[in-house]
């Protein structure tokens, strides 16, 4: 089956600072998903990618998906606190075609102190 | 515009005790309906998913069953729950089409005593 692992698990920045979450996934990745969830709150939607190369922004945060369609990365610029909170990237299981199911990642927490 | 509401916000219930949580989707006709339970370290696990009304999906074996009534109408439920059934319980949406962005409920905090 498939598996999505984040890293870092946790990250705490200081206000201002650039940051990088990466999502690496057990096989080929086919449509690739960023969410974001505020503690004890439902997923965000942030953005998604399904191309190899494929690079989306969204104001301060860069999500790109690597040639080979096994890694994803979130970048986030000049970080402030209303980035904090758990970010989880989730991934269309198994087949080229998709399918209606998603993986998720466990979440990488971030920690933005001003 | 499409709207995904969850009942109720948190629950805490004995064990053995039974359990139903709720679900319902606005502003959409037909979608894909997920279960999905979150518990402290184990990341966004998923239970059940519909693709339409009375086809349940599950994916892990376990004392809870879903149920989908209606066609924007999704439910959760146990006969007796278990300690381990504690987390935090979130309903999602998608449409699906090739793609399958998937749109969060608010989600329910169950905690069994």
């Amino acid at each position: 089956s498939q598996e999505l692992e984040q890293s870092p698990q946790s990250l705490i920045v200081q206000e201002g600072k650039n940051l990088t979450i990466n999502c690496t996934s057990s096989k080929t990745l086919y449509g690739l998903y960023w969410y974001k969830q505020k503690y004890g709150e439902g997923l965000i939607f942030l953005m998604m990618l399904q191309k190899g190369g494929e690079e989306k922004s969204h104001e301060k945060i860069t999500a790109k998906l690597d040639e080979k369609k096994q890694q994803s990365s979130l970048h986030i610029t000049a970080s402030q606190p209303s980035h904090a909170g758990i970010y989880l990237c989730g991934a269309d299981c198994l087949t080229q075609g998709g399918s209606e199911k998603l993986v998720f990642g466990k979440g990488t927490k971030l920690t933005v102190n001003p | 515009s499409q709207t995904i509401h969850q009942w109720p916000a948190t629950l805490v219930q004995p064990v053995g005790s039974p359990l139903s949580l709720e679900c319902t989707v606005e502003g959409t006709s037909n979608p894909n309906l997920y279960w999905y339970r979150q518990a402290a370290g184990r990341g966004l696990q998923l239970l059940f998913y519909s693709i339409g009304i009375g086809q349940i999906s599950s994916e892990v074996p376990q004392n809870l069953s879903a149920s989908r009534p209606q066609d924007r109408q999704f439910i959760l439920s146990s006969k007796k729950l278990l300690l381990s059934d504690s987390g935090f319980y979130l309903c999602a949406w998608s449409l699906w089409q090739g793609m399958n962005e998937q749109f969060f409920g608010p989600g329910t905090r169950l905690t069994v005593l």
